[in-house]
């Protein structure tokens, strides 16, 4: 299947800092991306898709200025948490749709865990 | 009503045994279904899709009632390496390709 990478794998960070997650289609181009967080116990969330060229389009309650995306190619796009607190720590991964033989999908990076102290 | 919901667990069963998880969904008009599998600490990964007539890959065989609105996964001859959360994921309407995730079901296969 189609892989997705994500950088880093894991960060752990100081209140008010920014992080930098980056999510990238290895062996394939993605015009859309997504990103999702994931807390202990819970379901994936979707955040907000990411379509390249143009603004993410963020889920309700996702505050965009907090959580800037940007997909300036068609193999990466970034997810910046701005001033991190420790309730945003979490588990955040990124997918890609692939669209193939009549049939879409979405693959999934391994996911960047956020530790915020 | 959550849109998607899905029994927790953990379903813990012996190994080579057949188990069974349901899925239901809200919304009448949802238009695409997977199961998908997601380890301890890791990224889900596709299982399979679901289809309106059922499909069957080896061991693991996928259900639509859209009477009902629910989707089942059923699996046979469990092994150990079954034991992951696998989570149901609806694409609610046409025109959008959102996944929409349920909580996930734990099943634990026992030696």
């Amino acid at each position: 299947g189609a892989v997705v990478s994500q950088h880093p794998s894991r960060v752990i960070c100081k209140s008010g800092t920014s992080v930098k997650i980056e999510c990238r289609s290895l062996d394939f181009q993605a015009t859309t991306m997504f990103w999702y967080r994931q807390f202990p116990k819970q379901s994936l969330m979707l955040m907000a898709t990411s379509n390249e060229g143009s603004k993410a389009t963020y889920e309700q309650g996702v505050e965009k200025d907090k959580f800037l995306i940007n997909h300036a190619s068609l193999t990466l796009s970034t997810l910046t948490v701005t001033s991190a607190h420790p309730e945003d720590s979490s588990f955040y991964i990124c997918s890609a749709r692939v669209i193939g033989g009549g049939e879409e999908t979405q693959y999934f990076g391994p996911g960047t865990r956020l530790l915020v102290l | 009503r959550k849109e998607v919901e899905q029994d927790p667990g953990p379903f813990n069963v012996p190994e080579g045994a057949t188990v069974a998880f349901n899925c239901t969904y809200s919304n009448s008009a949802s238009q695409s279904f997977f199961w998908y599998r997601q380890d301890c600490r890791k990224e889900p990964k596709l299982l399979m899709s679901v289809y309106s007539s059922g499909n069957e890959d080896g061991r693991f065989t996928a259900q639509l009632n859209r009477a009902s609105q629910y989707i089942s996964l059923l699996i046979r001859d469990s092994k150990l390496s079954d034991s992951a959360t696998y989570l149901c994921v609806v694409i609610p309407t046409s025109g959008t390709y959102k996944y929409i995730f349920g909580t996930g079901t734990r099943l634990k296969v026992l030696a």
